[in-house]
């Protein structure tokens, strides 16, 4: 069962323009959130996350919002560029074990 | 400083072989993982260790086993290779206990099962 849904395959938006993606999850007993980024022939890196005391964390051009009672979260990031472009993927735990649930990714194409 | 490197980077085992990928970290990170990725699915983890001589188990530790002898080094055994185990595997790593510390992720290694 996927526990961490992110339902946009792919994403494309034009440089300077807003880029949103979206992830939803169903256990309730998640309580930390992450989004992680990837290029190709790479690991991924870690870009921001929330933990669910909060409904809002921003790090520079990248803003999560987290909506507890619709257990869906957003990613945006303002101004798109074009190194931006890459695999993102969202990700929720919880304090109380090691298992971390990923998205399968959403890919973003950001266009010059 | 490597971070986290992961040998080898690409493999083809037939059906019934056995392999080991290895997952080296200089960071002296207490805690590493080891995820396999697959189309249309997120990361997904096999095992985990807390420290050294320590593992557990992950989502999807069948097939798999992993040994921690040395704190920088983490080893995933596929002792009778499927065609379900073709996938990209990553090796992460992350100072603090517990997953909402920042995982650090190996390049990945490639394997194909035939």
């Amino acid at each position: 069962d996927q526990q961490v849904k992110q339902n946009s395959p792919s994403l494309s938006v034009q440089e300077g323009r807003i880029s949103i993606l979206n992830c939803d999850y169903t256990n309730s007993m998640f309580d930390y959130f992450l989004w992680y980024k990837k290029y190709p022939a790479e690991g991924p890196t870690f870009l921001i996350s929330i933990s669910s005391i909060k409904d809002k964390n921003e790090d520079g051009r990248f803003t999560v919002f987290l909506n507890k009672s619709a257990k869906h979260l957003s990613l945006h990031i303002v101004p798109s560029q074009p190194g931006d472009s890459a695999v993102y993927f969202c990700a929720a735990t919880s304090n109380t074990n090691n298992d971390m649930r990923f998205g399968a990714g959403t890919r973003l194409t950001v266009k010059p | 400083n490597a971070g986290v490197t992961q040998t080898p980077k690409f493999r083809v085992l037939k059906t019934g072989q056995s392999m080991t990928l290895l997952c080296a970290q200089d960071m002296n990170h207490e805690y590493m993982y080891w995820y396999r990725q697959d189309p249309g699915m997120g990361l997904r983890l096999i095992h985990y260790s807390v420290g050294e001589g320590t593992t557990a188990k992950g989502e999807v530790p069948d097939g798999y086993n992993v040994s921690r002898l040395k704190k920088q080094n983490f080893l995933l055994g596929l002792e009778s290779a499927a065609p379900s185990q073709t996938s990209v595997y990553f090796c992460a790593s992350s100072i603090l206990a517990g997953t909402t510390d920042t995982q650090y992720f190996g390049p990945g290694t490639r394997l194909t099962v035939l």
